[in-house]
């Protein structure tokens, strides 16, 4: 089992604002980033540091963080945000990487 | 704009060593506070960080996969390469190469190749 923990599923009525989390010790100590990721495709950045989008991501998708858990925030989703999400931080000794077992956002 | 492709073969039979090259492009490999990484997606599963390689030849593995492999960097081609030995069908899997940027004490993957799959079969 991952080190980061997703809840597997969640699903969101179109253009209403969804939370996907991601649990872990690291994230008292780390910021996690995100990664949307839609069938046959490579992962995609979405959101990294504390609350930083590249380039070309939409101001819809925020990130935040308390205590052990990071979140991303789709605000106003659109059907073209259907996709797996992945965190991404550190492991529990802080040193190499780790991604969470992912989230499948289903909008409805 | 960095690219990355991954090449390699499809293909690799049990108990043999798994073998791909990253090739870089739009940038130097060895510009900038970055590292290489090899990360992998079993089909229907999640991403799995594999290891990475900073510029030094500075490595780093994921403790369940360190004792087969090993990743090295070849500033002159401005490429970096993988190998995982003694694979078995658990190694089936698309493996991509990522490009990783630091951000204070956190990093993440910036750029990614389009992955490649690789099935371990006889």
């Amino acid at each position: 089992s991952s080190e980061l923990t997703q809840d597997p599923a969640v699903s969101v009525a179109l253009g209403q604002t969804v939370r996907i989390t991601c649990q872990g010790d690291s994230l008292r100590s780390y910021y996690a980033s995100w990664y949307q990721q839609k069938p046959g495709q490579a992962p995609v950045l979405v959101i990294y540091g504390k609350n930083n989008r590249p380039s070309g991501i939409p101001d819809r998708f925020s990130g935040s963080s308390s205590g052990n858990t990071a979140s991303l925030t789709i605000t106003g989703a659109q059907a073209e945000d259907e996709a797996d999400y992945y965190c991404n931080s550190r492991d529990s000794s802080g040193n190499l990487p780790v991604f969470g077992g992912g989230t499948k956002l289903t909008v409805l | 704009q960095v690219q990355l492709q991954e090449s390699g073969p499809g293909l690799v039979k049990p108990s043999q060593t798994l073998s791909l090259t990253c090739t870089v492009s739009g940038g130097s490999i060895s510009s900038g506070s970055y590292y290489w990484s090899w990360i992998r997606q079993p089909a229907g599963k999640g991403l799995e960080w594999i290891g990475r390689i900073y510029t030094s030849g500075s490595t780093n593995y994921n403790p369940s996969l360190k004792s087969r492999v090993t990743i090295s960097v070849d500033t002159s081609k401005n490429q970096f390469s993988l190998k995982l030995s003694s694979v078995t069908a658990a190694d089936t899997a698309v493996y991509y190469c990522a490009r990783a940027s630091e951000l204070g004490m956190d990093d993440y993957f910036d750029y990614w190749g389009q992955g490649t799959l690789v099935t371990v079969s006889s």
